[in-house]
């Protein structure tokens, strides 16, 4: 059974960073690209950032571009996201999702991130 | 960015009835267009993928269609279970992303 797990999650000052984790099982990780995606409360989806297999092509929504940093250890089955310089507009339920070449096939339950004084 | 504008945001209707999503693209993005279902509380669900590929398992009811920068979801006959919001996504794999439109909030009447 495919699962995807967050964690890093919690409340944190404007300007402050956090680390987001992600650890995956039940599929082989490095042969799947992988995503973040957020959802603010009451708001739609937003696509954050996604990796390749091999981390040899990373992408950013313009909202997080060097803002935020993904990355991933395949050899510990997991994937990162570096969040710097947080902004209250950055508060959400954060998902790490396995992209199936074509869409996200997999997700996790999400993890928040809550940005406030 | 590529923006994706989606409409309806909302939309009431009654079991049975055939209902549309629309959802353009600000630019040409082939067929990278999917569409996924959320319930109140849990992660989305992919139903179409590529613009017109029912994921499998998804009920027959549910199809979509479009190329370029028009798409539409249908849904063929309203089901009780399918309230929920839909959200179309276009795709890119070189360098990995996936733009969301706002969605729509599908309730019955």
């Amino acid at each position: 059974e495919v699962q995807l797990v967050e964690s890093g999650g919690g409340l944190v000052q404007p300007g402050r960073s956090l680390r987001l984790s992600c650890a995956a099982s039940g599929f082989t990780f490095d042969d799947y690209a992988m995503h973040w995606v957020r959802q603010a409360p009451g708001k739609g989806l937003e696509w954050v950032s996604g990796i390749s297999w091999n981390s040899g092509s990373i992408g950013y929504a313009d909202s997080v571009k060097g803002r935020f940093t993904i990355s991933r250890d395949n050899a510990k089955n997991s994937l990162y996201l570096q969040m710097n310089s947080l902004r209250a507009e950055d508060t959400a339920l954060y998902y790490c999702a396995r992209w199936g070449g074509y869409a996200v096939v997999s997700w996790g339950q999400g993890t928040l991130v809550t940005v406030s004084s | 960015d590529i923006q994706m504008t989606q409409s309806p945001s909302s939309l009431s209707a009654s079991v049975g009835d055939r209902v549309t999503i629309t959802c353009q693209a600000s630019q040409d993005i082939s067929n990278y267009l999917n569409w996924y279902q959320q319930k109140p509380g849990k992660a989305p669900k992919l139903l179409i993928y590529d613009a017109s590929n029912l994921e499998t398992g998804v009920p027959s009811r549910f199809s979509g269609s479009g190329s370029g920068t028009d798409f539409t979801f249908t849904i063929s006959s309203l089901q009780p279970e399918d309230i929920a919001t839909y959200y179309c996504q276009q795709y890119d794999n070189l360098p990995p992303g996936g733009t969301f439109g706002q969605g729509t909030k599908l309730e019955i009447k």
